[in-house]
């Protein structure tokens, strides 16, 4: 089945530490997105891929890095630069960025300690 | 900026009533319109979009929005609801950016059902 897999699902780390969160597509699809979830809050983007090596930020970058090296692949890294890390996040991928559509992964929900 | 709005943060409905959720958007073009669901845990999932044409557009599991240009809105209704409707909704609005739409999302409205 083709979809968007987030791993891990749940991830503890204790505050300094860098955590690298993984998100992998078998749908084809060209545009990855990160997004942060906060209670209340909604979502927030976090960067941003529409192609294989290139990346934009969003409106909450700071703290945060990513890649795109395989079109089927985005991993976003949480630094010890970003100042509240504790979130649940969500990876996204759309096959028609003249839209926006999104199809999304499960999450994976980061506790720093 | 464009900006999402939700009004309600949370919405309670007892099971079989109808259901009407508020998004208002803040944007200078038509936009593309969304809503997505989230049960607790889970990624969203894409109830119904609007990109064109009849402004009533139908979704899954019963959904169905309409799009008022001169309100600004993009209100998600259902006839009854079921009690596994319980979920976090959001409405988005796609912005453009560049050659692209980003999805911009609003803060969501929790919808709890009562027996």
């Amino acid at each position: 089945d083709g979809g968007i897999t987030q791993s891990p699902k749940y991830l503890f780390r204790k505050e300094g530490q860098n955590v690298t969160l993984s998100c992998e597509q078998n749908l084809n699809h060209d545009a990855m997105y990160w997004y942060r979830q906060d209670p209340g809050q909604g979502l927030r983007l976090i960067y941003y891929s529409q192609i294989v090596n290139d990346f934009q930020k969003g409106d909450i970058a700071e703290g945060y890095s990513v890649s795109r090296e395989k079109k089927e692949s985005f991993p976003l890294t949480v630094t010890s630069a970003q100042k509240n890390p504790t979130a649940f996040y969500l990876c996204a991928s759309s096959f028609d960025r003249e839209s926006g559509e999104l199809f999304f992964g499960e999450g994976s929900r980061l506790t720093v300690l | 900026a464009q900006s999402v709005t939700q009004p309600d943060i949370h919405i309670t409905v007892s099971e079989g009533a109808s259901l009407e959720l508020r998004c208002n958007y803040s944007y200078g073009a038509t936009p593309y319109l969304f809503w997505y669901v989230q049960s607790p845990g889970q990624g969203l999932q894409l109830l119904l979009k609007y990109f064109s044409g009849d402004t009533l557009v139908q979704g899954i599991k019963g959904f169905e929005a309409e799009f008022k240009r001169s309100q600004s809105s993009f209100n998600l209704r259902k006839p009854s609801v079921h009690w596994s409707d319980a979920a976090e909704y959001f409405c988005a609005v796609g912005v453009r950016s560049g050659g692209s739409y980003i999805p911009t999302f609003g803060r969501g409205t929790s919808l709890i059902v009562h027996p």
